[in-house]
C-alpha cells in the first residue's frame, strides 16, 4: 500500500504569512497532483508534477517535487483568507492512473 | 465548464436500506473513479473504471457495494444493505487516461446511514 503522509496536519495563520506543506511516501510515484479542497465541494486540481526536481508556479503558490519522486511541497506566500482549505496531495504510479491521496493539511487564514 | 454530476447531494437512510449514488462524469472522460471520504481515513479508492470496464474494486466492501457504468454516461455506486459505518461522503471523479491533467471531481453525495 503506498502511503502518503503530510504534514502538518493543521495550520492557522494570519493573513500575509508565509507556509509550507509537506508530502512524504516512502514509493517513487510517476506523477504527483496537488488539490484543494473548500467544505461541501469536491476537491479541485491546483497542478501536476511529473519530472524530479520540478518546480510549478501558480500565483502565489509554488510546488515541488522531489528528486526521487517520493515527496513534494507546497510553499504559499503572503496567505490570503481566500487559500483556507484542506490541501490534498495526490500521487500516481505507472501507467495505472489510480491516485493515492495524502492524508491532507487543513489550512485557515485569518484577517 | 464542464462538470461531475453527483445525485443525490444529501442521503439519509435507515441501517439495512438499499443506497444508490449516481454519477454522470464528463463527456468524453475515459476514467471514472468512487471515493469515499471520512475525518478518520480521508479520501479513499472504493473502485474505478476505464472505458466503462471494471480495473480495480480492491477497496470496495464486495459483499454489501457494488459499482457499475451501465453506459458511458452513468455511473453507479450501490450499498446493500448500508450500515451505520458507511456514512461518509462519497465522490465521483473522472478524467483521461493519462492522468498528467487530473481527474475532475463531482460535488458529492453525503450519505448517512442511521
Amino acid at each position: 500500500t503506498q502511503l502518503l503522509e503530510q504534514s502538518p496536519q493543521f495550520l492557522s495563520i494570519q493573513e500575509g504569512e508565509n507556509l509550507t506543506v509537506y508530502c512524504n511516501s516512502s514509493s517513487v510515484f510517476s506523477s504527483l497532483q496537488w488539490y484543494r479542497q473548500e467544505p461541501g465541494e469536491g476537491p479541485v486540481l491546483l497542478v501536476t508534477v511529473v519530472t524530479g526536481g520540478e518546480v510549478k508556479k501558480l500565483k502565489r503558490l509554488t510546488f515541488q517535487f522531489g528528486d526521487a519522486r517520493k515527496d513534494s511541497s507546497l510553499h504559499i506566500t503572503a496567505a490570503q483568507p481566500g487559500d483556507t482549505g484542506l490541501y490534498l496531495c495526490a500521487g500516481s504510479t505507472g501507467t495505472a492512473s489510480k491516485l493515492t491521496f495524502g492524508t491532507g493539511t487543513r489550512l485557515q487564514v485569518t484577517l | 465548464d464542464a462538470r461531475v454530476t453527483q445525485t443525490p447531494r444529501h442521503k439519509v437512510t435507515e441501517m439495512g436500506q438499499e443506497v444508490t449514488m449516481r454519477c454522470q462524469p464528463i463527456l468524453g472522460h475515459n476514467t471514472v473513479f468512487w471515493y469515499r471520504q471520512t475525518m478518520m481515513q480521508g479520501l479513499e479508492l472504493l473502485a474505478y473504471f476505464r472505458n466503462r470496464a471494471p480495473l480495480d474494486d480492491s477497496g470496495m466492501p464486495k459483499d454489501r457495494f457494488s459499482a457499475e457504468m451501465p453506459d458511458a454516461t452513468l455511473a453507479t455506486l450501490k450499498i446493500q444493505p448500508s450500515e451505520p459505518r458507511d456514512s461518509a461522503v462519497y465522490f465521483c471523479a473522472s478524467g483521461f487516461s493519462p492522468l498528467v491533467y487530473g481527474y475532475t471531481f463531482g460535488s458529492g453525495t453525503r450519505l448517512t446511514v442511521v
